[in-house]
């Protein structure tokens, strides 16, 4: 079983305040890395998948960026919003795979 | 608007019974999966299938099986529930070779 890990568990911060949080994963037979972005009584939403190393994608105020050298990746929220409370899954995508290892998550909690 | 269906959102069943979910895509996508999410464990994978009457163990096949009679339907089968498998189960899909997962909103299954 592949071993993909995210820290922290959980966070609290106040709106409007910037926030980052790690996704680690093996660095190698990388394929791709997944984010998701899972809202209470809703479907896991794709953020988005990176494939270079060295990628940084963005949409709207968050943005990734992507090492799989030494195997992680980042996700950072600017000016947080209550709208962005929610669990922020990564997943690991090895060569020749189609399946998605995820990691546990981190449950985000924006105070008002 | 492009969907994976799961049938139930929350079911109650008895230790012991025998317990179908189920989940339906409308997208002609090849492969499905089974996930349960417990917390601090995050997604795991139960089972896939990458065609019609395909099937694949994941991660934590033991005490299920699956059926895909349908290119359109995949179906997790509890065959004698135990309380250990009160989870939140998540179904997705894909196209084979596309990166993207689509998900279902999640039946969350207490065994009592």
């Amino acid at each position: 079983i592949l071993n993909v890990e995210q820290s922290p568990q959980s966070l609290h911060v106040q709106e409007g305040d910037s926030t980052n949080f790690t996704c680690s994963f093996p660095s190698s037979n990388f394929y791709a890395l997944h984010w998701y972005r899972w809202e209470t009584a809703k479907s896991p939403e794709a953020l988005f998948v990176m494939t270079l190393n060295g990628d940084e994608k963005k949409k709207g105020r968050i943005s990734a960026t992507l090492n799989t050298k030494e195997g992680y990746s980042y996700l950072y929220i600017k000016g947080s919003q209550p709208e962005d409370s929610a669990t922020y899954l990564c997943a690991f995508r090895p060569w020749g795979n189609e399946k998605l290892t995820f990691g546990t998550g981190t449950r985000l909690t924006i105070i008002p | 608007d492009v969907k994976v269906t799961q049938s139930s959102r929350y079911l109650v069943k008895r230790t012991g019974e025998k317990v179908f979910l189920e989940c339906v895509q409308d997208m002609d996508h090849e492969n499905m999966f089974w996930y349960r999410q417990d917390p601090g464990l995050g997604l795991r994978l139960i089972y896939f299938s990458y065609d019609v009457k395909m099937k694949e163990k994941g991660d934590i096949p033991e005490g299920y099986s699956v059926s895909r009679e349908k290119k359109e339907r995949f179906s997790l089968i509890l065959e004698s529930a135990s309380t250990n498998q009160t989870s939140m189960y998540l179904c997705a899909s894909s196209p084979r070779g596309v990166l993207h997962y689509t998900f279902g909103s999640g039946t969350r299954l207490t065994v009592v």
